[in-house]
This record gives C-alpha cells, structure tokens and sequence, in this order.
C-alpha cells in the first residue's frame, strides 16, 4: 500500500507566525491529497484538498501545494491562532479513495 | 442537516468476545469507509463500500469483516477480540467513492479488556 511521512510530528509556534506541514508518499498513481485537523477527543475534519490537476489551492488562511513529480506535498497555515491548536494528518489517496494517512502533526499557537 | 452517524460511542469488551460498529452515513452518500485510529496514530484504511459492493480493504486480519445495506448504512464486525483491537474506530462517507471528500462520523471507542 500507499505509504506517507509526515513531518515533523510537533510543532510549536508564536500566534500570528505561519505553519508549514510536509508530507510525502511512495505511489505516483495517487491522485487526491486531503488534509484533516482532529481536535482532542473528536473526529478528524476535512480543512482542505487538492486533486492531481492542480498545483496549489487555498482557502482564506489555508493553503496546500502539490509537487506531483518530487511527490510531496504541504499545508500552509499563515496569521495562527490558538484555535488552530490541534493535530493535522495529510492523507493519500490512489483510484478506489480509500485513504492512506500520515502520522500527525501536533501543532501548538502559543498566544 | 445530519452529518455522519456512529453507534455506539463506547463500548467495553473483553478478549473473544465479538462486537458490532454502526454507521449511517450522510443523505445522498453511497460510500462507507471504515477506519481504525490507535491512540497516536493516524486512522488506518479497514474497508470501503460502495453500493453495497466491497471496493476496498486493507491490511487487517479476516476477523475484521462488513457489509452495507440497501440505505447505505453500514456495520463493521470484529470476531475474536483481542487487547489491540482497542482504538477509535471511524467511518466515513462519500458521494461515490472515488476521489471524492470523505466526511467521517464521531467514531466508536471500543477498549478491549
């Protein structure tokens, strides 16, 4: 099966500074890369996704890019806030969309 | 509008014992996914349905077993317990399965004793 990195596995920064996440995968056939936050004790959340066709997408302070040849790809949080305090999983998914996903981040914002 | 259901959202079992996990999914969804996430880990891909048909499965022993129903809804069976089966188990569902958004339920905690 697929197999993803994530790095790194925590990351700790001052409120209003940016977050970059990067995770990389094994299988040049995957083709929709989602990203997910879980807050302790709840279900993961879709933030956002980027499909093969694209390079970069964003939303509002939320950003991924896409490198299809080097197969990687990272989440861009700019302007922090303690809310954004959770663990984030890239995830990969090749055809069938069964998900194959990376360790975790545990992102701290520190106000 | 509802969002992915799971029932139950604890469970205690002990070792042998069998148990059984519910998802409905959201209206209009005819994808199930069933996920296993241990404590600090990521979720691990178990199964996915679609239209009632196995399109996928992952890397877990036959004691791990599922099924959609006609309305979609489905359940996810685990015989012959064992202490590392205790995590969080999620199902997620999706319009039709491929390369589309998966939106997962609260998940079941099952502790395995």
């Amino acid at each position: 099966g697929e197999n993803v990195e994530q790095h790194p596995s925590t990351l700790s920064v001052q409120e209003g500074d940016s977050a970059v996440i990067k995770c990389t995968y094994s299988d040049s056939a995957s083709n929709y890369f989602p990203w997910y936050k879980q807050e302790l004790g709840k279900r993961p959340q879709l933030i956002i996704d980027i499909r093969s066709n694209v390079g970069e997408k964003k939303d509002q302070r939320i950003a991924v890019t896409l490198n299809k040849t080097a197969k990687h790809f990272s989440l861009h949080i700019t302007e922090t806030q303690p809310e954004d305090s959770a663990v984030y999983f890239c995830a990969v998914a090749t055809g069938a969309n069964n998900l194959f996903f990376g360790t975790g981040t545990r992102l701290t914002v520190i106000p | 509008d509802a969002g992915v259901t799971q029932s139950p959202t604890h469970l205690i079992k002990t070792r042998g014992q069998q148990v059984t996990l519910r998802c409905s999914p959201i209206s209009g969804h005819k994808s199930v996914s069933w996920y296993q996430q241990v404590l600090g880990q990521g979720p691990q891909f178990i199964f996915q349905y679609y239209e009632k048909e196995e399109r996928g499965r992952g890397n877990f022993p036959d004691r791990f077993s599922a099924r959609q129903f006609p309305n979609y809804s489905s359940e996810l069976n685990v015989n012959a317990l064992l202490l590392g089966d205790s995590a969080l188990y999620l199902c997620a569902s999706s319009l039709a399965g491929q390369m589309e958004t998966q939106y997962f339920g609260p998940g079941t905690r099952l502790l395995v004793l």
